[in-house]
């Protein structure tokens, strides 16, 4: 079956430290993934978007992509208290260009 | 200001009742999804929309129906068929199918 995973526990990591949550898909065939970030009781946003092997950084967040070995992971350098959430992987993994999303990893930053 | 409205953002099913939940949208989006969300899980895809008039079963969508009768329109309507309906659910839509989604404030669905 095809699925995206994110199998680590909660992560707790303290103020200023990074943060490293990974994420594997099923599918090679996948050719879009992102990163979503979602607080309690609140709907997803999207903070990183990648789609070609390599790092992407924006800010504080830096996506990487390896697709032979099917996997993106996310870096949150120097995390804020404010980052605690819990984070969703997503891909394209179904070939038509359909997301599907993890279970989502939670991180707690303790200041 | 552009963006996805759900409404209502609670809402309450009497057994046996089918309830609707609404999303509109006006980003001139032509794809929309409707996303189910139970408590530390990921979302999993219902139905979703890639033009009007037309709309695909997602991975589960037993009790559940929708129309997409105009573009910015999508509601869902969860029927007494589904027998676990209490959930977070997510509305969402992207300019095309595949790129990234824009989400609505979401509906908590409970049952009395």
């Amino acid at each position: 079956q095809k699925e995206v995973e994110q199998n680590s526990g909660p992560l707790s990591v303290p103020e200023g430290a990074i943060a490293s949550l990974n994420c594997t898909y099923s599918d090679r065939v996948s050719q879009s993934f992102f990163w979503y970030r979602q607080y309690s009781g609140k709907s997803p946003e999207l903070i990183m978007s990648i789609y070609s092997n390599g790092d992407k950084e924006d800010g504080r967040f830096t996506a990487q992509l390896n697709k032979a070995s099917q996997y993106v992971s996310l870096l949150i350098r120097d995390s804020q208290p404010s980052d605690s959430a819990t984070y969703l992987c997503a891909a394209d993994i179904y070939g038509n260009n359909r997301l599907a999303f993890g279970k989502g990893n939670q991180v707690v930053v303790i200041p | 200001d552009g963006g996805i409205t759900q409404s209502p953002k609670y809402l309450f099913r009497k057994e046996g009742q089918n309830v609707t939940l609404s999303c509109e949208q006006n980003l001139n989006h032509d794809a929309m999804y409707w996303y189910r969300q139970d408590p530390g899980q990921g979302l999993r895809l219902i139905y979703y929309s890639q033009i009007v008039n037309d709309f695909q079963k997602g991975d589960i969508a037993e009790g559940y129906s929708v129309s997409r009768e105009k573009k910015e329109s999508f509601p869902l309507t969860v029927t007494s068929a589904q027998k676990n309906p209490t959930a977070f659910y997510l509305c969402a839509s992207s300019p095309r199918t595949g790129e990234k989604l824009f989400f609505g404030s979401g509906t908590q669905l409970s049952v009395l």
